[in-house]
């Protein structure tokens, strides 16, 4: 079975400040992982993805985030927050070898970004 | 080029009434995927389609909720005799390549209110 624990239901950062939001994850299988990030009122849009290459993977907007197989985590980051940055942000899991390419989404870590 | 798109944006019905909810995927993907995110959780899987036909209905709650894909493009999300339940914002993501390591670009959503 796959599933998704997002650590925080909230974080709040101030503006220039690093950024982690945590992520745990439980798969059956080989997985790939994926972090979305949704602003109020628009549609998901994919940061990053682990599909088995690089275990640090890089994404747009300056986040990055590294997957500890030992440690079963998917933490997200960022060096410094930026008000652009406050939004929904979800941890999702798949099988990676799967050819049905379901999504186990994570129930969000609502990111709160202070001037 | 265009996205995912779906419509209605907001649909509110009455309960027991019947409702469609469509969506156009990105032009030339072959896998079509439907979840529900209700207030507070992470978007649920419905339904995925490869070409016509659903590969997997597994997330589909009961009976009352059936999806179509005739031509392998526009799907159609139709749900008979609504609940109160029902409520939720209605998502569908549209891939270029069926599995597990593939990007899912999302549409805005159609959010239903069951009254």
């Amino acid at each position: 079975a796959q599933s998704v624990t997002q650590l925080d239901s909230h974080v709040s950062v101030s503006e220039g400040t690093p950024v982690l939001l945590r992520c745990n994850y439980s798969s059956s299988y080989s997985p790939s992982l994926f972090w979305y990030v949704q602003h109020p009122n628009k549609g998901l849009q994919l940061l990053l993805k682990y599909t088995s290459a690089a275990t640090l993977v890089k994404g747009i907007n300056g986040f990055e985030a590294e997957f500890k197989k030992s440690e079963t985590s998917f933490h997200l980051t960022k060096p410094s927050a930026h008000m652009s940055d406050a939004a929904e942000y979800f941890c999702v899991v798949s099988v990676s070898g799967s050819t049905l390419g379901r999504l186990y989404f994570g129930r969000g870590t609502q990111l709160t970004v202070w001037p | 080029g265009a996205g995912v798109s779906q419509t209605p944006s907001n649909k509110v019905t009455e309960k027991g009434k019947y409702v469609e909810l469509r969506c156009d995927p990105i032009s030339g993907h072959t896998a079509l995927y439907w979840y529900r995110q209700s207030l507070g959780q992470g978007p649920e899987f419905l339904i995925y389609f490869q070409g016509t036909g659903a590969a997997d209905d597994s997330g589909l709650p009961n009976d009352r909720f059936f999806a179509v894909r005739p031509e392998g493009s526009v799907s159609t999300l139709k749900i008979q005799r609504t609940e109160r339940g029902d409520s939720a914002v209605y998502l569908c993501a549209s891939s270029l390549s069926p599995g597990g390591r593939y990007e899912q670009y999302f549409g805005p959503g159609t959010r239903l209110t069951v009254t």
